[in-house]
């Protein structure tokens, strides 16, 4: 199986930051990786696919990069309804693997 | 518009089973592929099953034997039968699918699944 882990696994900010997280494959993935938002009590969200897609609806603020085994989330200019955790999931083999999450929180 | 609709989750007890359904709309599950993800409480997403358009299944490690992914076309209905239940099975569990293989646009509500003596 294909292992994702992401760093940080927490992370504090302000409104108006930028944060990065990252994600990286055991084993190269192409650019078959996806992002989720999920809020408490709440299904999560896709926000980007295949490393850097925009799923539609989703603020410019947010985007992705990377291929291979390296991925990076950014969001810019944080806004309160960030505030959330992040999860990656590999898109190119099943077991079709999640990172551990990562928790955005409010400094 | 896409919708899913989870049900079937509750209280049960070691080695007991249960079935989980998902309800589609907007949508042919058979069209699709489907998944069911699940959610330990406090902890992170772990892929759980998926079932293709063709009807081929995969499933992970952890409910390999247990567990069976299916559907019902004429119902456009998902599910997913549990047994052996263990704790470690206790979680949200979520359908879920996608336009693209593996990646999950839409979600449902989840169901909750408790397994306890």
């Amino acid at each position: 199986d294909i292992q994702m882990t992401q760093s940080p696994s927490s992370v504090s900010a302000s409104v108006g930051d930028r944060v990065t997280i990252t994600c990286r494959a055991s084993q190269g993935i192409d650019i078959w990786l996806a992002w989720y938002q999920q809020k408490p009590g709440k299904a999560p969200k896709l926000l980007i696919y295949a490393a850097s897609t925009l799923q539609s609806g989703v603020p410019s603020r947010f985007s992705g990069s990377g291929s291979g085994t390296d991925f990076t989330l950014t969001i810019t200019s944080l806004q309160p309804e960030d505030f959330a955790t992040y999860y990656c999931q590999q898109a190119n083999a099943v077991p079709p693997t999640f990172g551990q999450g990562t928790r955005l929180q409010i400094k | 518009e896409v919708q899913l609709v989870e049900s079937g989750g509750g209280l049960v007890q070691p080695g007991g089973s249960l079935r989980l359904s998902c309800a589609a709309s907007g949508f042919t599950v058979s069209s699709n592929f489907m998944s069911w993800v699940r959610q330990p409480p406090g902890k992170g997403l772990e892929w759980v099953s998926v079932i293709y358009s063709g009807g081929g299944t995969h499933y992970a490690d952890s409910v390999k034997g247990r567990f069976t992914i299916s559907r019902h076309n004429s119902e456009n209905t998902l599910y997913l039968q549990m047994n052996n239940l263990r704790a470690e099975d206790t979680a949200m569990y979520y359908c879920a699918t996608g336009i693209k293989i593996y990646t999950l646009d839409y979600w449902g509500q989840g169901t909750l699944v408790t397994v306890s003596s």
